[in-house]
């Protein structure tokens, strides 16, 4: 069964810390991993998109790293600002695939305290 | 430049009401989607279109009806309200379906409590 589990289900840092979220999935065929930043009240918007052979993706502060042996990425956020307070969510797609293999993890809620 | 605009943003229903849920994107995209989202679960597809005039079924399609008749449009409709239909719904839309690495492009929902 295709699946996208996160870790943790949430966190709370202090502003100016750095944090790492998890993305473990079973999709397959693996087409392409995403991390989206959902802000309360607000639909997701894309973070980064990584594909089988990129193993690393950078977003200003937000860095994805992708394991395709392992099945495993992670979202590192260095140097967290207030902003930051969101729900980050991984989206895993299949190859060569219909909508219906877009598989989305449940999120990680991220809080950060001044 | 809107990008995906959802109507309404809140609505309350009685159980047994209907009402269609609005969709506009403003991109070009071919690909429409409708998804739900509940607590600790990840977004669940509704139904999905690949086109003006297509519609697909997704993970979750009993109790939904959508139609395409505009390339910028996709509507969502609920036909006879439950409570078990109450979530918040997020419309996107993208470039090409999710294999070819293009992002989805969301709404900000629509929160819907039926009571």
């Amino acid at each position: 069964k295709n699946q996208v589990e996160q870790s943790p289900q949430s966190l709370i840092i202090l502003e100016g810390k750095n944090c790492t979220l998890q993305c473990n999935y079973t999709v397959s065929p693996f087409s392409n991993l995403r991390w989206y930043k959902q802000d309360t009240g607000r639909g997701p918007v894309s973070l980064t998109i990584m594909t089988f052979s990129e193993n690393t993706k950078s977003n200003g502060r937000y860095t994805a790293t992708l394991d395709a042996d392992t099945k495993q990425s992670s979202l590192h956020i260095t140097a967290s600002q207030l902003s930051d307070s969101a729900s980050y969510i991984c989206v895993v797609s299949a190859r060569s695939s219909s909508a219906s293999k877009i598989i989305f993890g449940s999120g990680t809620r991220l809080s950060i305290r001044p | 430049n809107a990008g995906v605009t959802q109507t309404p943003k809140f609505r309350v229903l009685k159980t047994g009401q209907s009402m269609t849920l609005l969709c506009a994107q403003d991109m070009n995209h071919e690909y429409m989607y409708w998804y739900r989202q509940d607590p600790g679960m990840g977004l669940r597809l509704i139904h999905y279109s690949v086109g003006e005039g297509t519609t697909a079924k997704g993970e979750v399609p009993d109790g939904y009806n959508v139609s395409r008749l505009k390339k910028q449009n996709f509507l969502l409709g609920l036909e006879s309200a439950a409570p078990s239909q109450t979530s918040v719904y997020f419309c996107a839309s993208s470039y090409g379906q999710g294999a070819n690495n293009q992002p989805q492009h969301f709404g900000d929902g629509t929160r819907l409590s039926i009571l």
